[in-house]
């Protein structure tokens, strides 16, 4: 099946400290990938869509100077949280999907990364 | 109208019964309904996945269930386990739509 590989897992750093994210589609091709934050118990809450050479489509209320993203290449998004403070903590997931003729495809996730911000 | 309803918020069930989430859709051009679970600490993962020129589909012990004129669809889990317990959420999206409308999950424990 699809995979798409998330890094790192796990970050934990001081306030004020840029963090970069990285979201790889490991057997296909994203033209499109989607960057997630979720809550304890919530859903997914959509932050921004990013097809791949152009610029990102970022959801009302999410800051895109803050969360930057780059989808450089059909496999590798990238979500830079900006000068994090502790309410930027959370877990974020990407995911990625190709486009097969006219039909829809699944969204494939990564495993997601916990951000704590000290 | 872009809203996936789902329901229950949370499920328990014994082990070997069956699990029975619902969800509902009010936009007609949802054309794709995949199906996730996420563990604890994990990014949630496509489990199954119908369109609506089907009323019924089946992998394994996972069965939907779409109702089109209802404008509904439902995942039951037969033969539940304890390695089933997780969040599940249902997800709707329109032809070549970028994204999809996710519901807001269930959580389900299966008891030993």
């Amino acid at each position: 099946g699809a995979v798409v590989s998330q890094h790192p897992s796990w970050v934990i750093c001081k306030s004020g400290t840029s963090v970069k994210i990285e979201c790889r589609s490991l057997d296909f091709q994203a033209t499109t990938m989607f960057w997630y934050r979720q809550f304890p118990k919530q859903s997914l809450m959509l932050m921004a869509t990013s097809n791949e050479g152009s610029k990102a489509t970022y959801e009302q209320g999410v800051e895109k100077d803050k969360f930057l993203i780059n989808h450089a290449s059909l496999t590798l998004s990238t979500l830079t949280v900006t000068s994090a403070h502790p309410e930027d903590s959370s877990f974020y997931i990407c995911s990625a999907r190709g486009f097969r003729g006219r039909s829809n495809q699944p969204q494939h996730f990564g495993d997601g990364t916990r951000l704590s911000i000290l | 109208q872009q809203q996936v309803k789902q329901s229950p918020q949370s499920l328990i069930v014994q082990k070997g019964g069956i699990s029975i989430i619902n969800c509902a859709y009010e936009n007609t051009a949802f054309d794709y309904f995949p199906w996730y679970q996420q563990f604890p600490g994990k990014g949630p993962a496509l489990l199954i996945a119908i369109r609506p020129d089907v009323s019924e589909k089946k992998e394994g012990r996972f069965t939907i269930s779409f109702n089109k004129s209802a404008k509904q669809f439902s995942l039951h889990i037969m033969d539940s386990q304890p390695g089933d317990s997780a969040t599940y959420f249902c997800a709707a999206s329109i032809p070549l739509g970028q994204n999809f409308v996710f519901g807001p999950g269930t959580r389900l424990s299966v008891l030993p």
